[in-house]
């Protein structure tokens, strides 16, 4: 089993509509953890940081299930802009290591 | 401006040419790495660094060298490069609950 898992995609969702991603990690001692977004390519750009309690930033929300293991990302209102690949990252306590699922892939339609 | 340098952006080579890629963080990290991407793979480690002088392996260091003489760089290094070491090579500075920056990447081809 891998120890960061996404469902690669693509997820096509039209303007306007919401969009969840889950990811799950393997490591319950797992400490923290991240969303990044990477464009075609490109180098992988922090959207958030995922706490304890959830936490939101506009139109974006990231959830923490540390009993099931799992975090999500919910994007409301898409944009055509949010069309990108979408990195779950997982750091186990006491490290700096950094372990990264392989991406879910979003394209948002006109 | 927080920033994470990698050079060259673009390499093409041939096997066995001895080639260093370069990295330099302006955040006064510690914690620096260095990772590939390959499809359907994602980001695996390559090496990471805590500190200067001390580094050690990732999941996959086979064919790469690192080294760690000031806190600002960290480059990397193929003794002799091999065609499975064509890949999409990106520099991070940070981590642990921190989030990690991203150096612009270094396209590697080896023929």
């Amino acid at each position: 089993r891998k120890e960061v898992e996404q469902d690669p995609g693509p997820f096509n969702v039209p303007e306007g509509a919401t969009v969840a991603f889950n990811c799950t990690y393997s490591n319950s001692a797992s400490q923290s953890f991240f969303w990044y977004r990477q464009d075609c390519r490109k180098e992988p750009k922090l959207l958030m940081s995922v706490y304890s309690s959830g936490n939101e930033d506009g139109r974006f929300t990231a959830q923490l299930n540390r009993a099931s293991q799992y975090i999500s990302l919910l994007i409301r209102d898409s944009k055509l802009s949010d069309s990108a690949t979408y990195l779950c990252v997982v750091s186990p306590s006491g490290t700096y290591k950094y372990i990264f699922g392989t991406g879910t892939r979003l394209k948002v339609l006109a | 401006e927080a920033q994470v340098t990698q050079n060259p952006r673009y390499l093409i080579t041939v096997t066995g040419k001895k080639l260093t890629v370069t990295c330099s963080q302006n955040m006064n990290h510690e914690y620096m790495s260095w990772y590939r991407q390959d499809p359907g793979l994602g980001l695996r480690q390559i090496y990471y660094s805590m500190n200067v002088e001390v580094t050690d392996k990732g999941d996959v260091p086979e064919g790469y060298k690192v080294s760690r003489k000031e806190k600002r760089n960290f480059p990397l290094i193929l003794e002799s490069p091999s065609p499975n070491q064509t890949s999409l090579y990106f520099c991070a500075s940070g981590g642990g609950d921190q989030p990690q920056h991203f150096g612009d990447g270094t396209r590697l081809s080896i023929l």
